[in-house]
Parts: C-alpha cells; structure tokens; sequence
C-alpha cells in the first residue's frame, strides 16, 4: 500500500453535473498531482500541487480545477461534465515537485451519463 | 509540448521467453520513471533514471536510459506469470512548462502464456 487514498472509489454522474474528488497524500509529501488515465490508455497529467500552489499543468480546460490543502491532501473540481471526462482519475503525491518517485492512490472510477 | 511514445503496444510472450518495451520522448528529459500497472490497479513506481547512459538491474527487469536523455528501455529476462500488466515509462521535463509534469507512454501490455 503507498499511503495515497482517494475518495470515492466509483461514481456516476450526469452530464452536465459538477463533481468533486478527494485526495488524501502520504504522509510527508507535499507535493501532489493529479491524472486522467481513459480506459487502455497511459495517464494524462492535469496539474500539480506544490505547498497548496497549482505548479503546472496539462493540456486540460479550466473546468478542471483544483486545491490542495495546508495538510497537503487534495481536491480535484471537474464542472460542466461530459461524456469524455469518464476515466479513472489516478492521485499521486511525492516529496518535491521533479526527480522524485510518485506513488499513486487506487484511483476512483467515474462514469458521466 | 512534450510527447512520449513507446513500443509495442502489446507483447505477447510464453513463459520464460524475454521481453523489451521502448520509450522514446520528443524533448530532453530530466529523468525517466517506470511503472507497473497490474489490471484493475493503479501505476505502482518500479525505478528512475538520471543520468545519461544510465542502466540499472532489479533481479530479471534492466532499465537502460538513452546517452541523450531521449529514450529508455526496459528488458525483463525470463518472463514468469508474475510479469503480467502493462509497463508505462514517464518522462520529466528539463523546465519551462514541463517541469514537474510526468508524461507517460501509452504502455505495453505484456501478457504471459505459461
């Protein structure tokens, strides 16, 4: 087990519905990214958190937004859903923001109909 | 922006025969990570590699790191059952917008036949 956890597992949303995804990192890591892995395909980079600021982030629309907290845990906001957004959205944390390993959560599943 | 592809996409192997998967990144890399997705799982980090011409062993599995930073490999040696699952590599930009952003290949998928 990494010590990543995320919240929830699964979940089904209707387009056009806002949803909200937790991260809880391991313990002594400030860092904290987010990715969206679709089914049979690598995980893409949304951002990264470093010390609660938005350190970079990838080829995504800003209905995709996020936080992360003075204890370093997380929150991945995606408004406006649609259909495409389904996929497994991975949390991983690491301690610094390059060259270090980064250990994921088990991800949560969410399926938009 | 950054890419990275790797080949092949799948790899379909008999109990003990090798198996190489290959990275290859658009722009210089800072370093290059390996993971292991088991299915059903999340990417689980096997090794990282720094330094041009970088190679590492972990038991069967040899990581190589390309002499300019661009492309890696990974070589696993007498594949047992245990291999199954899909390896990805992740590749770190050197700055700019890449920094802290790991860019992952699409993955292969490496399925063992006892």
């Amino acid at each position: 087990e990494t010590g990543v956890t995320q919240s929830p597992t699964h979940l089904i949303k209707t387009r056009g519905q806002q949803v909200t995804l937790r991260c809880s990192s391991q313990s002594g890591h400030n860092t904290v990214s987010w990715y969206q892995q679709a089914l049979g395909q690598g995980p893409q980079f949304i951002f990264q958190y470093y010390r609660e600021e938005e350190n970079g982030r990838g080829n995504f629309p800003p209905r995709f937004s996020g936080l992360q907290f003075p204890n370093y845990s997380s929150e991945l906001n995606v408004n406006a859903l649609e259909l495409d957004d389904s996929a497994l959205y991975l949390c991983a944390s690491s301690l610094g923001q390059v060259g270090t390993e980064a250990f994921f959560g088990q991800g949560t599943r969410l399926t938009v109909v | 922006g950054q890419q990275v592809m790797q080949i092949p996409q799948y790899q379909h192997v008999q109990e003990g025969e090798d198996f190489t998967t290959y990275c290859n990144s658009s722009t210089t890399l800072s370093n290059i990570q390996w993971y292991k997705q088991r299915p059903g799982g999340h990417p689980v980090f096997l090794i990282q590699l720094v330094k041009s011409g970088e190679v590492k062993k972990q038991k069967r599995l040899t990581f190589q790191f390309g002499e300019a930073k661009k492309n890696s490999s990974l070589h696993i040696t007498a594949t047992q059952t245990t291999d199954v699952g899909t390896y990805f590599c992740a590749g770190q930009g050197a700055g700019g917008t890449s920094y802290g952003k790991l860019t992952f290949g699409q993955g292969t998928i490496l399925t063992v036949h006892p």
